[in-house]
C-alpha cells in the first residue's frame, strides 16, 4: 500500500536555526498538508497545498513558516528561525480529496 | 465556539463494554467527516469515514446529524486493543483545503 514518508524522524536544532522537514506524499494525491502536535496536545492544522500553491493556512503558520514542492515529489516545511515553542511532532499528510493519509511524523526538538 | 469539539475523556471501560463518543462542529457547510485513532506518539490513522446515512464497520458505528452538527462513534464489544485516542476530523470546506481535528477522546479498556 502506498504511504507518505517523512524525513528525518527526529531533528534536534538550536533556537534561531532554520530547519527543513521533508515529506514525500503518495504519488497520485493532489492535496498536501502539514500538521503539528505539541506533546500531549491536539493535532493542529498548519497549512494545505494544492495546485502548487497554499490553499489555506492557520494562524500558527506565520512568516516564519513556508512550504514548497520543489520537484514534483517532495513537499517541504521550512521554519526560518526556530523557537523553543516550535518543539513538536510535525505530520505531513496527503489526500486525493479526503480522507488524509499521514506520514510517521518528524519530532522536532528545539534547544 | 471551537471548530471541532470533543469530550476529552478519559473513558475507562471494561473489556466487552459499549462506549460512545460525540463530536460537534461549528461550520454547517462542512462536507465530510471522519474518525481517526491515534496511539501514543504515533501518527493518526483513519478508522472510518462518516456518511450521512450512518455506517458500520464491524464493531464500529458512525453517525452524522447535520441538523445538530454532531458526529458520533459507537464501539461495541470493546477490546483491549481499542485503547487509544479517538479523533473527530472535519473537512471544513468542499475543497478539502482545511481539515480540522478535534482534541481527541482518550479511551482505556481494562481487562
Amino acid at each position: 500500500e502506498p504511504e507518505v514518508t517523512q524525513t528525518p524522524s527526529h531533528q534536534v536544532t538550536q533556537m534561531g536555526q532554520e530547519v527543513i522537514l521533508r515529506c514525500v506524499p503518495i504519488s497520485n494525491h493532489l492535496y498536501f498538508y502539514w500538521y503539528r502536535q505539541i506533546l500531549g496536545q491536539k493535532v493542529e492544522f498548519l497549512v494545505s497545498f494544492y495546485n502548487n500553491e497554499i490553499s489555506e493556512k492557520s494562524e500558527i503558520f506565520d512568516d516564519q513558516f513556508s512550504v514548497e514542492r520543489p520537484d514534483g515529489s517532495n513537499f517541504t516545511l521550512k521554519i526560518r528561525s526556530t523557537k523553543l515553542e516550535d518543539s513538536a511532532m510535525y505530520f505531513c499528510a496527503s489526500s486525493e480529496n479526503s480522507p488524509l493519509h499521514f506520514g510517521n511524523g518528524t519530532r522536532l526538538t528545539v534547544t | 465556539r471551537k471548530e471541532v469539539e470533543q469530550d476529552p475523556g478519559p473513558f475507562n471501560v471494561p473489556e466487552g463494554a459499549t462506549v460512545a463518543f460525540n463530536c460537534t462542529y461549528s461550520n454547517s457547510a462542512s462536507q465530510s467527516f471522519f474518525w481517526y485513532r491515534q496511539d501514543c506518539r504515533k501518527e493518526p490513522k483513519l478508522l472510518m469515514s462518516v456518511y450521512s446515512s450512518g455506517n458500520e464497520d464491524g464493531r464500529f458505528t458512525a453517525q452524522l446529524n447535520r441538523a445538530s452538527q454532531y458526529i458520533s462513534l459507537l464501539i461495541r464489544d470493546s477490546k483491549l486493543s481499542d485503547s487509544a485516542t479517538y479523533l473527530c476530523v472535519v473537512n471544513m470546506y468542499s475543497s478539502a483545503s482545511k481539515i480540522i481535528f478535534g482534541s481527541g477522546t482518550r479511551l482505556s479498556i481494562r481487562p
